[in-house]
């Protein structure tokens, strides 16, 4: 079956490390997202790109990277200059023209 | 600057009522507009979608209304459910922009109780 793949579910991290956060798609899509989700704050776009090897700063991209080298996957970095990085992020898929979005499972990041 | 306002959070409605959630928007060039539900700790899952060109979009017990010349669309939930509750997010777009996004409300907590 076809789907968008966020690993892992959870992840603990300690204050000041970076850490990566994983989101496959096997669904041909061109393009991808990565949100972030905070209580009263909806969904907010970190990045997104359209087309392998491009990608583009979303609303709230200060402390987050991201790369784009293989069609299937968009990995999220979260530094260290990241000042609230506690939050649930969920990655996003869509066929261009977009027509909507496919939604993986999320991944809960707790920075300690 | 949200293009896109859900200005009620949350909202409670009884099992078999109806539920009308409410999204307004800024931008007259979005052309198309999604609902999301969303559980927690799961991801949004689409719901419903209306075009432009339709002020009504229906699907089973849900139905989108869209009246451009307010720039506002509403979702109604005939009859309400138990398993209804969950945060619905309004979403809406340009189809002519290159950008390529969505842009989202803050979304609204819905509860049906018995």
């Amino acid at each position: 079956d076809g789907g968008i793949t966020q690993s892992p579910k959870y992840l603990f991290r300690k204050e000041g490390q970076n850490v990566t956060l994983s989101c496959e798609q096997n669904l041909n899509h061109d393009a991808m997202y990565w949100y972030r989700q905070d209580p009263g704050q909806g969904l907010r776009l970190i990045y997104y790109s359209q087309i392998v090897n491009d990608f583009q700063k979303g609303d709230i991209a200060e402390g987050y990277s991201v790369s784009r080298e293989k069609k299937e996957s968009f990995p999220l970095t979260v530094t260290s200059a990241q000042k609230n990085p506690t939050a649930f992020y969920l990655c996003a898929s869509s066929q261009v023209p977009l027509d909507g979005y496919t939604f993986g499972s999320g991944t809960r990041l707790t920075v300690v | 600057d949200q293009q896109v306002k859900q200005n009620s959070p949350s909202l409670s409605v009884q099992e078999g009522r109806i539920s009308i959630l409410n999204c307004d928007y800024t931008n007259s060039m979005f052309d198309y507009f999604l609902w999301y539900k969303k559980y927690p700790a799961e991801g949004p899952t689409f719901l419903i979608s209306i075009s432009s060109i339709k002020d009504k979009n229906e699907d089973g017990r849900f139905t989108v209304f869209l009246n451009k010349s307010a720039k506002h669309l509403s979702l109604h939930i005939v009859p309400s459910q138990p398993g209804d509750s969950a945060v619905y997010f309004c979403a809406a777009f340009d189809r002519g922009s290159t950008l390529g996004r969505l842009y989202f409300g803050r979304g609204t907590q819905l509860t049906v109780w018995p």
